[in-house]
Parts: structure tokens; sequence; C-alpha cells
């Protein structure tokens, strides 16, 4: 599981800054997820990467941005933080979209937003 | 996209007895059901998973059943022990998708 990293692993940040969670993983998996976790709405996704400089909005991309120049990298970009984006963001990869094993989660980013 | 819904919200069990977790899904074409746990604090953790070409799959005190037809899949904790305390996520993928459909997740607390 150390294969896939996170950071910063919590973060404060005020209104309207703009914000980037890192995301590495160590295993060239060519599938890189983005959710956020919020008390009532479990897991939504935010952002998927198929492949480098792939990407493809999930179910709550507004406000965020996301880049894959390489494989191992999948930064989420909050380009004008509001409060309604604090939360406990994850990053996963996987070698196939449901391939055995699932995803793999990183250990969550928890940002808040003053 | 695909809708999946989870229940109860909140389960508090003795330990050793059983605990039910219920998901439903809403697209036909979904085949593969993973269970997430995630302890306080922690990531979400894969404990078991399911293809719909199975009915039911044990893993030790776990298992998971699925009937295709009603659209509906579950967890059961035999033996319930207080490390089993923890969230449970179920998920959902059709076998074109990119991405997981996750439920609201359930609060299991096992009372000693």
């Amino acid at each position: 599981d150390a294969g896939i990293t996170q950071s910063p692993r919590y973060k404060i940040t005020e209104t309207g800054r703009q914000v980037t969670l890192m995301c590495h993983q160590t295993w060239s998996h060519s599938y890189m997820f983005w959710y956020r976790q919020d008390l009532g709405h479990g897991l939504r996704l935010i952002y998927y990467s198929a492949a480098a400089d792939i990407t493809d909005k999930g179910e709550v991309p507004d406000g965020y941005v996301v880049s894959r120049s390489k494989t191992e990298n999948f930064p989420l970009t909050l380009e004008s933080a509001t409060r309604s984006q604090t939360s406990v963001y994850f990053c996963a990869s996987s070698e196939v979209p449901q391939g055995a094993g699932g995803y793999t989660f990183g250990s969550g980013t928890r940002l808040t937003v003053v | 996209g695909e809708n999946v819904e989870q229940h109860p919200s909140t389960l508090s069990v003795q330990e050793g007895d059983s605990a039910v977790i219920k998901c439903t899904y809403s697209d036909s074409a979904s085949n593969y059901f993973p269970w997430y746990k995630q302890e306080l604090g922690k990531r979400p953790q894969l404990i078991i998973d399911i293809r719909s070409n199975v009915g039911e799959k044990k893993d030790q005190r776990i298992a998971v059943t699925l009937n295709k037809t009603a659209k509906h899949f579950s967890l059961h904790i035999t033996e319930t022990q207080p490390e089993d305390s923890a969230v449970y996520f179920c998920a959902a993928s059709t076998a074109t998708g990119n991405q997981f459909y996750f439920g609201t997740g359930t609060s299991l607390t096992v009372i000693p």
C-alpha cells in the first residue's frame, strides 16, 4: 500500500486561494482517480485518468482541475477554494478499471477551507 | 449513470453476532461489486469482491451474495469482533466502465 502516496496529509487554506493536492504511485498503474469523501455522501468521483494525458470528469468536477503528464503523478488543483470544498480527498489507482483487487487508495488529504 | 444505494447507514451489533449490509444498484450492465472497509482515519481497503457470474463468495468470516435479478448485493459478517468496527462501502462497476460507483457507507459498531 505504500506504493500510492498523497501529500499533504492535512491542509488549511483560505477561501479563494489555489491549492494543489499531490498523488504519486509507483506501480505504473494505468488508471488513477480522485474522490472526495463527505459525511452522508460516501465517496464521489471528481476526475479520473485512464493514462498519461487522458483525463475525464467524474460526478463532481466543478471547481477542480487535474493533469497527468506522467503516469505516476495525478495532481488535483482547486483553482479558487470554497468552503464547500472542505473534505477528505482520496487518490486511488488500478491497473484496469475493475481488475482483481479493485482500487488501491492513498492515505487521504484532509482539506479545510476557511 | 449507475446509482448505488446502501442500507443501513449505521449498524450496532453485539460481539459474536452477525451483521448484514445491503446495497442495490440501478444499471443492469453492472457486473463487478467490490466491498471496502474503512477504519477511523484510514484509507478504504478492499475486503471482498464478486462478479456477476457467481452468486456468492466467502472469505473466512465475510461473505457477499449477489442477486442479479433483483439488482442487489449484500455483505455478511459472521462472529463479529470489535476490530470489525469500521465504515463499509459497497460499489458497482460495469464491464466497460472506467469507474466505481460507491454507496454512502455503513458505520458498523461491534459492542464487546
